[in-house]
Order: structure tokens, then sequence, then C-alpha cells
């Protein structure tokens, strides 16, 4: 198993450009999650998919977008970078089940000038 | 709004020390705790997932306990070595709602 991809690994934006972090597992999750990882304030979930065709909001949304088309596919979307996006990004998947662990990504490092 | 604390945020050990950090968390509607290891350039890795008031949960020199009716977990390293310098977070899942991570305790270990 690969567990949890993620690409890019690390990109560089423009202020007001679009792009979208892929996340892919290979685990059969329906559990799915986006958090970002500032200096000095751990992790903060942005979105989160409990199976495919289902996402909500996290604790800092905003700015953000996903979709879950598929089991394995949990992308998100950032609409209009700013500068307040520049962070570490990580997708972790997970099975539901209460003893069970999260699983993470590699991490995308994002930076927004 | 939920905390998770833990505490120090940092530490600096000798190799050879023994050492051990805090994680507290609320103590009501509990459901999970757990403990990942985060290393440098990489992504947390799991230790512990602890569910049952006074849970203990050993890998090799790390330990970790859970008083789920005071909201707080231990973890401990025996022995540490060089290559257990990494930030240690614990988090909190509610029996509603997704896992909330702490900001990390890091350890550093000097050979």
């Amino acid at each position: 198993n690969a567990g949890v991809t993620q690409t890019p690994k690390f990109r560089i934006l423009k202020i007001g450009q679009s792009m979208t972090l892929q996340c892919t597992q290979d685990m059969n999750h329906n559990y799915m999650y986006w958090y970002r990882q500032d200096p000095g304030m751990g992790l903060k979930l942005i979105y989160y998919s409990v199976g495919a065709g289902i996402t909500d909001k996290g604790e800092v949304p905003n700015g953000y977008n996903v979709s879950r088309s598929t089991t394995e596919d949990f992308p998100l979307r950032l609409e209009l970078a700013a500068p307040s996006q520049t962070s570490v990004y990580f997708c972790a998947s997970h099975t539901g089940r209460a003893n069970y662990e999260q699983y993470f990504g590699p991490g995308t490092r994002l930076t927004v000038t | 709004i939920l905390n998770v604390e833990q505490s120090p945020q940092s530490l600096h050990v000798q190799e050879g020390d023994s050492t051990n950090f805090t994680c507290s968390f609320p103590s009501s509607n509990f459901y999970a705790l757990h403990w990942y290891r985060w290393e440098t350039a990489k992504s947390p890795e799991a230790l512990f997932v602890m569910t049952l008031n006074g849970d203990e949960k050993k890998k090799g020199r790390i330990s970790a306990t859970l008083n789920t009716k005071e909201g707080y977990s231990y973890l401990y390293i025996k022995g540490s070595q060089p290559e257990d310098s990494a930030t240690y977070l614990c988090a909190f899942k509610g029996s509603q709602g997704n896992l909330i991570f702490g900001k990390g305790t890091k350890l550093s270990v000097k050979p």
C-alpha cells in the first residue's frame, strides 16, 4: 500500500492565483481530512469528509473548497491565494473506527507571495 | 471551544535521560486520545490510540498512560536516544466531532 499520497510537495503561488492540492489514499478509508500546520499553532482542521459525496467544514475553512467524488481522492482547492494561506498542508485518512489512528500524507509546503 | 494543552512546549535532554510530558484534554464526552510522533520534514505517525480510563500502552522505550476522569495523559520515554528527537502530538476525540490536536512537545535529545 502507498498509504496517503499528496502532490505537489512544494509550490509557490502568487497572490490571487488558484491551485488544487491533490490527496489520494489506497486503504479504502471512508474518512479523509485536510489540515494546515502553522508554526507554533499545531494542526488545524480545514475540511473533512466521511465518505464519497459528503464533505464538511472544519475549524478554518475560509478560502478553501473540497470535493469527494471517489473514496480514494480528496482534493483541496484554493481559489484566490492569499499570503495567509502560506502553510504546510497535510491530508489524512481514517477508517472511522474508534481504536484506529489517522494516517497522514507527506505534506505540501505552500508559499503565497 | 475544546482545548487540548501539551506541556512542556519544548524539552532538551541528554542521551540516556528518561523524560515525560503531559497532555490535558476535556474530561467530558471522551472517546479517544491519540499520540503521534512527528519528525521534522516528515508526516505525523501514530504511537498510540487510547480509549479506556487507566489504559497503559507501550511501544519499545515509549509508554503512555490515560486518565479520562481528570483529563490527562502522560507520555514517557525511557533512556532517550537522539533518534527520539521529534515533536510529540496528542489529539483528543470527543464523542462527537473530529480530532483536536495539541500544539505538541518538541523533544531534542543531545548525544
